[in-house]
C-alpha cells in the first residue's frame, strides 16, 4: 500500500541548476498537489492539479512548472535553481467527488538545499 | 482572503496533562476545517476535521476539536497527553468551493515531558 510516493528524499543543488521532484500516487485520486514547508511558517501551496491535463498555480508558483499527464504522476520542475527553494517539499493527494474536501494524504517529503 | 492562526508556535505539557492547541481562522463564512499532525521526518496526517453537522468532532489518538462559530475557532485538545503525541500540529481551512485547497497555519510544536 504505497500512497503518495516523493522522489528523491534529499538533494543538493547548485545555484542555476535544474531538476525534478517526481511524485507518485495509486489510491486513484483526482486531486493532486505540491507544497513547500520551511520552518515556522507552515505549508505553502505551489501548484495543484484537479485531473489529468490540468493544472493551476498556488500562493507561490514563481520559479516551479508542474504537468500532470497521468492521474498517477505529478511531478515538480525547478528551473535555475535560487537559495530561496531550499525547503521540504511535500506532495499531497485527495478524491474530491461528492463537493465535500477530502483527506489530504502525503508524501514523505523531499528536502532540497540549494548553495 | 482566508487566514489561520495558531496561537503558541511551541507548547510543552507533562505527560497526563491536557493538551490544547489553539487555532483561529477568518472566513466570511464556515469553512471546512482541519487538524494535521506531522512526526519528524514524516508528512502530514489527517487528525480530524470538521465539514458540517456535530461541531465536535472526534479524531484519531483520542483527540478532538470543538468548531465555534461565535469565536471562529477550533482548538485541538486531548485530555492526557501522552509521550508518542509529541509532534508539529496544523490547523487548515478549506473554502467551501475551493476545490479542496486547504490554508494551513504556521504549526504549533508540542513536547511532552516525563
Amino acid at each position: 500500500n504505497a500512497g503518495v510516493t516523493q522522489t528523491p528524499k534529499f538533494r543538493i543543488l547548485k545555484i542555476g541548476q535544474s531538476m525534478t521532484l517526481q511524485c507518485a500516487q495509486d489510491m486513484n485520486h483526482n486531486y493532486m498537489y505540491w507544497y513547500r514547508q520551511d520552518p515556522g511558517m507552515g505549508l505553502k501551496l505551489i501548484y495543484y492539479s484537479v485531473g489529468a491535463g490540468i493544472t493551476d498555480k498556488g500562493e507561490v508558483p514563481n520559479g516551479y512548472n508542474v504537468s500532470r499527464s497521468t492521474t498517477e504522476d505529478f511531478p515538480l520542475r525547478l528551473e535555475l535553481a535560487a537559495p530561496s527553494q531550499t525547503s521540504v517539499y511535500f506532495c499531497a493527494s485527495s478524491y474530491l467527488g461528492t463537493g465535500l474536501p477530502g483527506e489530504l494524504f502525503f508524501g514523505e517529503g523531499s528536502r532540497l538545499t540549494v548553495l | 482572503a482566508q487566514s489561520v492562526t495558531q496561537l503558541g508556535s511551541h507548547v510543552s505539557v507533562s505527560e497526563g496533562a491536557l493538551v490544547l492547541l489553539r487555532c483561529n481562522y477568518s472566513s466570511s463564512v464556515p469553512p471546512y476545517l482541519f487538524w494535521y499532525v506531522q512526526y519528524p521526518n514524516q508528512g502530514l496526517q489527517l487528525l480530524l476535521k470538521y465539514t458540517t453537522g456535530a461541531t465536535l468532532v472526534k479524531g484519531i489518538n483520542g483527540f478532538e476539536a470543538e468548531f465555534k462559530k461565535s469565536e471562529t475557532s477550533f482548538h485541538l485538545t486531548k485530555p492526557s497527553a501522552h509521550m508518542s503525541d509529541a509532534a508539529e500540529y496544523f490547523c487548515a481551512v478549506s473554502d467551501r468551493g475551493s476545490q479542496g485547497n486547504l490554508i494551513f497555519g504556521k504549526g504549533t510544536k508540542l513536547s511532552v515531558k516525563p
